[in-house]
């Protein structure tokens, strides 16, 4: 099944601990992007990447570092999170063209106490 | 980013049509979306509409698109309980920048 997959589904954690958001896809779809969802604020974009070794910033890249090695792997890092990165947070991929939309992740809720 | 704007919230009676509204600001986009989210998944997309279109159907969804006002607007027929969800709107123009609006909560009164 053509899928985003995203883990863990829930964290809490402490500020200041380091965490990663994996995020997998199986479409070999070049282009991969991480989200927040926040109230009455939609979707920003987080970071992007075009290809393997090619990321760029988004909307509200601060306090967040991506990877990308391989084409399927797009994993997201907070290297000390701070309560206001709580938030939804979705991971998305597409073909190079974006013809066809995106298919997303089924989301992360992290809480940072 | 881009501006995508959505009204925050929705409300009809099973049975009735659904119209919910979004308005773009990039003049230069070449794909407009709607995206349904559920409680407590992920976005599927539910229909796209290429920008030299200005009318899709698919069964009970209808895309419109009016490029002068940059308004574009999903209506949904014979609206039931199941279609209760956050709809989002989005542009893009080829490079893969997407931009969302905030999205439109429907509840469908039974």
């Amino acid at each position: 099944e053509a899928q985003v997959t995203q883990n863990p589904r829930y964290l809490i954690t402490v500020t200041g601990k380091k965490l990663t958001v994996t995020c997998s896809q199986n479409m070999n779809h070049e282009y991969m992007s991480w989200y927040r969802q926040d109230p009455g604020l939609g979707l920003r974009q987080i970071y992007y990447s075009m290809n393997v070794e090619v990321t760029d910033k988004g909307d509200v890249p601060e306090g967040y570092k991506v990877s990308r090695k391989e084409k399927r792997n797009f994993p997201l890092i907070l290297e000390s999170p701070s309560p206001n990165q709580t938030s939804l947070y979705f991971c998305a991929s597409s073909t190079r063209d974006s013809s066809y939309g995106y298919t997303f992740g089924s989301g992360t809720r992290l809480t940072v106490v | 980013g881009e501006d995508v704007e959505q009204s925050l919230f929705l409300s009809v009676r099973e049975g009735d049509s659904s119209v919910i509204n979004c308005t773009y600001t990039d003049s230069s986009s070449t794909y407009l979306y709607w995206y349904k989210q559920e409680p407590g998944a992920g976005l599927q997309l539910l229909t796209y509409i290429f920008s030299n279109m200005d009318m899709k159907q698919d069964q009970r969804l209808t895309v419109l698109l009016n490029k002068k006002d940059k308004h574009l607007s999903l209506r949904i027929a014979d609206t039931q309980t199941g279609d209760s969800a956050i709809y989002f709107c989005a542009e893009s123009y080829t490079g893969n920048q997407f931009y969302f609006g905030t999205g439109t909560s429907l509840t469908v009164i039974p």
